[in-house]
C-alpha cells in the first residue's frame, strides 16, 4: 500500500511566519505534488516535482516555494505567511508514468491568523 | 485551457438508490479520467481511472464511464449505502505535465 504522510493534521502560525509543510511517501514514486483546496475553488496545483531537486510551477506559485532534496520528500515553504494562505494543503505521489493515479496524503489545515 | 464541471455540486439520496455523478470537461486532448473520493478534512482517495482509449472500467458498485469526444464522463454507484457519504471529484489528465485538473466536486448524501 501507498503511503503518503503529511507532518502536519493542523497548524496555526501568525502573519508573517514561515511555515514548513512537510510530505513523505514511501514508494519510491518521482512525483509529487502540493494542492491547496478552497470551498468553492476545488483543488489547484502549486508545485509539483518530477524528480529530486527538479520542481515546476503549478498554477498559483506565488507565495510559495518548494524544496526537494530527497526522492521521499517534499516540502512546502511558505516565506512570509498571509492571511489569504489559510487553507488546505494536500501533497500527493505518482509514479513515473502517466498510467498511474496519485496518491493524496490526509492533508494539513493550516490557519493563519 | 482546460475546464472540468461537475454537476450536481450536491445530491442527497435514500439509501438503496442508483445514482449517476456527471463530469465535463471542455479540451477532449485527454490521456485519462479519474475518479476519487475525499471524505470531510481528509485527503482524497483514487476510486477509478480510465485512460483516454477505455469507455469505461467497474470496480465493485462503481462504474465509470468515459465519452471523450463529447467530453463527458459518469460515475455510477449501485445500491448506495450511508457510508458512501463523501464528496466525489473528476479530474483529467492532459498535455506534456503530469499536472491533473481537478472539477470542484459533488458533495453525496446517502439518507439511512
Amino acid at each position: 500500500d501507498v503511503k503518503v504522510t503529511q507532518s502536519s493534521r493542523y497548524l496555526v502560525k501568525r502573519t508573517g511566519e514561515k511555515v514548513f509543510l512537510e510530505c513523505v511517501q514511501d514508494m519510491d514514486h518521482e512525483n509529487m505534488f502540493w494542492y491547496r483546496q478552497d470551498p468553492g475553488l476545488g483543488l489547484r496545483l502549486i508545485y509539483f516535482s518530477y524528480d529530486v531537486k527538479m520542481k515546476e510551477k503549478g498554477d498559483i506559485p506565488e507565495g510559495y516555494s518548494v524544496s526537494r532534496e530527497k526522492k521521499e520528500r517534499f516540502s512546502l515553504i511558505l516565506e512570509s505567511a498571509s492571511t489569504n494562505q489559510t487553507s488546505m494543503y494536500l501533497c500527493a505521489s505518482m509514479l513515473g508514468g502517466r498510467s498511474d493515479t496519485q496518491y493524496f496524503g490526509p492533508g494539513t489545515r493550516l490557519t493563519v491568523l | 485551457k482546460q475546464e472540468v464541471t461537475q454537476i450536481p455540486a450536491a445530491l442527497s439520496v435514500p439509501e438503496g438508490e442508483n445514482l449517476v455523478l456527471n463530469c465535463s470537461f471542455t479540451d477532449s486532448a485527454i490521456y485519462n479520467l479519474q475518479w476519487f473520493r475525499q471524505d470531510p478534512g481528509k485527503g482524497l482517495t483514487s476510486l477509478l481511472l480510465i485512460q483516454s482509449s477505455q469507455r469505461e472500467q467497474t470496480s465493485g458498485r462503481l462504474n465509470a464511464s468515459l465519452d471523450k469526444s463529447s467530453g463527458r464522463s459518469t460515475l455510477y454507484i449501485a445500491a448506495s449505502q450511508p457510508g458512501d457519504s463523501a464528496t466525489y471529484l473528476c479530474a483529467v489528465l492532459g498535455g506534456a505535465t503530469n499536472k491533473l485538473i481537478f472539477g470542484t466536486g459533488t458533495l453525496l448524501a446517502v439518507q439511512p
